[in-house]
Formats: C-alpha cells, structure tokens, sequence
C-alpha cells in the first residue's frame, strides 16, 4: 500500500491566492521529506528539502518566501505556494527517504492549475 | 554534482520483446546509489529497481534488471517480456552520499517515453 500520501491531488485556484499542499508518511517518522516541481513534458526537479523541527533547505532559484515549507511533525510536511500565478502550475510531489538507503517513496502528487 | 544523462527521448518496442533504456551518470561521490521510476500518465512515481555503487551483482526486480557498468558509469534498465501497460515515462536518478554525511535527495534524468505497440 501507499507509504506517502498527498492532499489535494488537484487544485485549482485564482492568480494572488495562497495554496498549501500536505505531504504525510504513512508508515515512516521523517525527518527528511523533499519536495519536487515537475512541468509538463520535463524531469522532476528538486524545490527543497523539508527538516522536522527546523527550518527547510532550498535549492538554487527557487524563492523561499514564496514555497512555504513547514516540517511541524515528524510525519506531516507542507507546502504553501503564496501569491500563486500561473506559471506557478505545476505537477508537485513530496517523498520521504525512507529507513534504507535503497528506498525512496513519492507521493501521488499534488496538479496545481492557476488561473 | 551529479548529473543524469538519459539520451532516448522516445523509444518504441512491440509487445513481448526486450527494450533497454539507456542512463549515464556522473558523479565525484565515492559511494552512491542509481534508481529507476516508472512514471504513468496518471503521474505517480513508482519505483522499479535500485543498484548500489558497491554491488557487486546486477540489480533484478521480475521483468526488470538493471545493467550496471560502473567503469563506463552507466545503468542502462532492461524490461524483458514488454506489456502493453509499460507503456510510460522512464526516469533514471542517482543519489549520492557525499562525505561526512549522507545525502538522500535524488537527481533525475530527463527522462525516456517508452511506447509498447501491441
């Protein structure tokens, strides 16, 4: 069965508003999560990786106060895309490592639409 | 840094028969491991197979088997017997373990379309 789930699976919302995604792990207590963009017809890239307890690690470009990473619990992390525009749609997946190094689980993903 | 170079954009194979994607890697850590995604329409992400750089076997999981050659840095995925629900998206990744720690985020190739015609 699934080890991380993603809530909503889809979205919908106007140009300026705020979204927030939610990324759990069903059978694991992560203090690592990551979060990845993926635009239609290209790879998966790299947004952040979300640190429980303490404050998330982003890489090169991306801007930190517009995705919103919170890692309040050990088994929940979330994304918030702030002032959404649309070229801010995109397919959004979280995954946990996991406990072996041979392991690395994603979520359904999350398909953000901005009108 | 580590990059994934994955050179097939689209592949087609008829049904039945082997196919193999192609990856190429590079990398400075010393200890890493290379994955491989199968990635429908629907956009899940569903792991196939995982080699380690110090494994001295190459990796099978049923249909498929990773051909892992590390001198060239590659680690091409065979599909044997191919079906028609292998049709999808192929991503090859790497993640690494850099010194004095480890580092568990991945790296993806670009990406392979793999058709199956019946």
């Amino acid at each position: 069965g699934a080890v991380v789930s993603q809530h909503p699976s889809w979205v919908i919302c106007k140009s300026g508003t705020s979204v927030k995604i939610e990324c759990r792990s069903l059978d694991f207590q992560a203090t690592t999560m990551f979060w990845y963009r993926q635009f239609p017809k290209q790879s998966l890239m790299l947004m952040a990786t979300s640190n429980e307890g303490s404050k998330a690690t982003y890489e090169q470009g991306v801007e930190k106060d517009k995705f919103l990473i919170n890692h309040a619990s050990l088994t929940l992390s979330t994304l918030t895309v702030t002032s959404a525009h649309p070229e801010d749609s995109s397919f959004y997946i979280c995954s946990e490592p996991g406990q072996g190094t041979d392991t690395q689980y994603f979520g359904p993903g999350t398909r953000l639409t901005v009108l | 840094a580590q990059k994934i170079t994955q050179t097939q954009p689209g592949m087609f194979v008829q049904e039945k028969e082997a196919v193999t994607l192609d990856c190429t890697y590079d990398t400075s850590d010393q200890s890493y491991g290379l994955f491989w995604y199968k990635q429908p329409s629907s956009g899940e992400m569903i792991f196939l197979i995982y080699q380690g750089s110090y494994d001295e076997q190459n990796a099978t999981e049923g249909r498929y088997s990773l051909n892992f050659q590390k001198a060239r840095k590659s680690a091409n995925l065979v599909i044997s017997a191919s079906q028609l629900g292998d049709s999808a998206m192929y991503f090859c990744a790497m993640r690494g373990m850099n010194s004095g720690g480890s580092n568990y985020k991945l790296t993806f190739g670009k990406g392979t379309l793999l058709t199956v015609n019946p």
